[in-house]
């Protein structure tokens, strides 16, 4: 089974940070990696995939990179609505593996 | 637009079984295939599988096969998840999702509200 290792576990940044979360892959994906952000008490939502392709209704300021086995995820412009955790997804095959989740805060 | 409701809170006593429902609207139901994942409380995320809705076969992560079953009603573009011979470690929120392309293994959206399941004696 693919590993997937996110990095930092947790971060702690001022409004208006540039934040970036980092995900390596234990094998190779190609681009075959989403991001979601998940808010306390809520479901997961979809915020990336394919790597770098933007969900619909999603934000500008979040984006994605990376290809093979280093990912990552960057906001630009921390907003305090975009406290929560955050989760990397394999899915070039089963079984589809999550990295561990790095929650974020404001200063 | 696509919803996924899924079925109330349960609580179950250790070596029971529970069925939970996800009921899908606002697409074609047997287009898509659908995940079962869960959430145990403070920690991260957990696959456990995948049913496609058209034919109904299913892949099971392998830490759940011979106690999970996961079926569909086409009729009422349900999706069901069983699992059996709970044990205090199945506590957990778990959702369904739908697949985001169809004809694709790929990356969920959207997500079901969850169901909790507390196993406890």
């Amino acid at each position: 089974d693919i590993q997937m290792t996110q990095s930092p576990s947790s971060l702690s940044a001022s409004v208006g940070d540039r934040v970036t979360i980092t995900c390596r892959a234990s094998q190779g994906l190609s681009n075959y990696l989403a991001w979601y952000q998940q808010k306390p008490g809520k479901a997961p939502k979809l915020l990336i995939y394919a790597a770098s392709t933007l969900q619909s209704g999603v934000p500008s300021r979040f984006s994605g990179s990376g290809s093979g086995t280093d990912f990552s995820l960057t906001i630009s412009s921390l907003q305090p609505e975009d406290v929560a955790t955050y989760y990397c997804q394999a899915y070039n095959s089963a079984p589809y593996t999550f990295g561990q989740g790095t929650k974020l805060e404001i200063k | 637009q696509v919803q996924l409701v899924q079925s109330g809170a349960e609580v179950k006593k250790p070596g029971a079984s529970v069925k939970l429902s996800c009921k899908a609207s606002g697409y074609t139901f047997t287009d898509y295939y659908m995940h079962w994942l869960r959430q145990a409380p403070g920690q991260g995320l957990e696959w456990m599988g995948i049913i496609n809705p058209s034919g109904g076969s299913t892949i099971y992560a392998q830490r759940f096969q011979g106690r999970v079953t996961m079926t569909r009603d086409t009729s009422t573009s349900t999706v069901y998840m069983e699992l059996s011979s709970l044990r205090s470690e199945d506590t957990a929120v778990y959702y369904c999702a739908k697949i985001a392309v169809a004809g694709t293994w790929g990356w969920f959206h959207p997500w079901g509200q969850g169901t909790l399941v507390t196993v406890s004696s």
